[in-house]
């Protein structure tokens, strides 16, 4: 049964980077049917959609970022990662990662599942 | 990118009744990908719906997903008490990918 797992800082400062990894276990990284996903939930919010990869490091992100947003993946450690630069408040979330349905003619992931169980994050000084 | 409405915002209701939950788009999703998600307080959210009406693995008879275009539907068809939680649609036809803001399935 696949699991994720994120990690990484609890808090992080207004203007620094907010860094978190994903690791994948009980299933490959590599597989050719799933892409990896990053979305996150502020509180008493719905899910917003941050991004994509492919385990080829294919990428796709979601514009609303403006360019702040850096994923990655490690296949040799199973694992891939986020990174959101210049955090403001507004940044303050539950971050999950999830694995996304590859579904034939359509680029980036379709729908998610299963998720991680999520790691929040707050941005504050 | 498109937005998605759910509607209502709240919906209380006693088991055993059957519970419709409304997902609008602002434009028309392409071929109907769009998926629903069941999110229980301090869990992650749950898929249980994609393709607008294809069930996932494990997912019980009870809950069905219609609609095409610019509006879905997700019922349940007798509620039970482990469904009363917050509903969530999302979007997968056009990027950026998109969620509604949810609704709420309250026990009445």
């Amino acid at each position: 049964q696949l699991q994720l797992q994120e990690s990484g800082p609890g808090l992080v400062k207004p203007s620094e980077t907010l860094s978190l990894t994903c690791a994948v276990s009980g299933g490959s990284i590599s597989s050719i049917n799933y892409y990896w996903a990053w979305i996150r939930q502020p509180p008493g919010k719905g899910p917003e959609w941050i991004g994509t990869i492919y385990y080829t490091g294919n990428t796709y992100y979601n514009p609303s970022l403006r360019g702040r947003v850096t994923m990655s993946v490690d296949t040799s450690k199973s694992h891939f990662s986020l990174n959101l630069r210049s955090v403001t408040a507004a940044d303050t979330a539950r971050y999950y990662c999830a694995r996304g349905a590859k579904v034939e003619w359509l680029v980036s992931s379709a729908w998610f599942d299963p998720w991680g169980q999520g790691t929040l994050v707050t941005v504050s000084s | 990118e498109i937005v998605l409405t759910q509607s209502p915002g709240t919906l209380s209701l006693s088991p055993g009744e059957r519970a419709i939950l409304s997902c609008r788009a602002s434009q028309s999703v392409r071929s109907s990908y769009l998926a629903w998600y069941q999110q229980k307080p301090g869990q992650a959210p749950r898929l249980l719906i994609y393709d607008a009406s294809s069930r996932a693995t494990g997912i019980p008879d009870r809950f069905s997903g219609s609609g095409s275009g610019t509006d879905f539907t997700l019922t349940i068809s007798r509620l039970e008490p482990e469904d009363f939680a917050v509903y969530y649609c999302q979007q997968y036809g056009r990027s950026p990918r998109t969620f509604g803001q949810g609704t709420t399935v309250e026990i009445k």
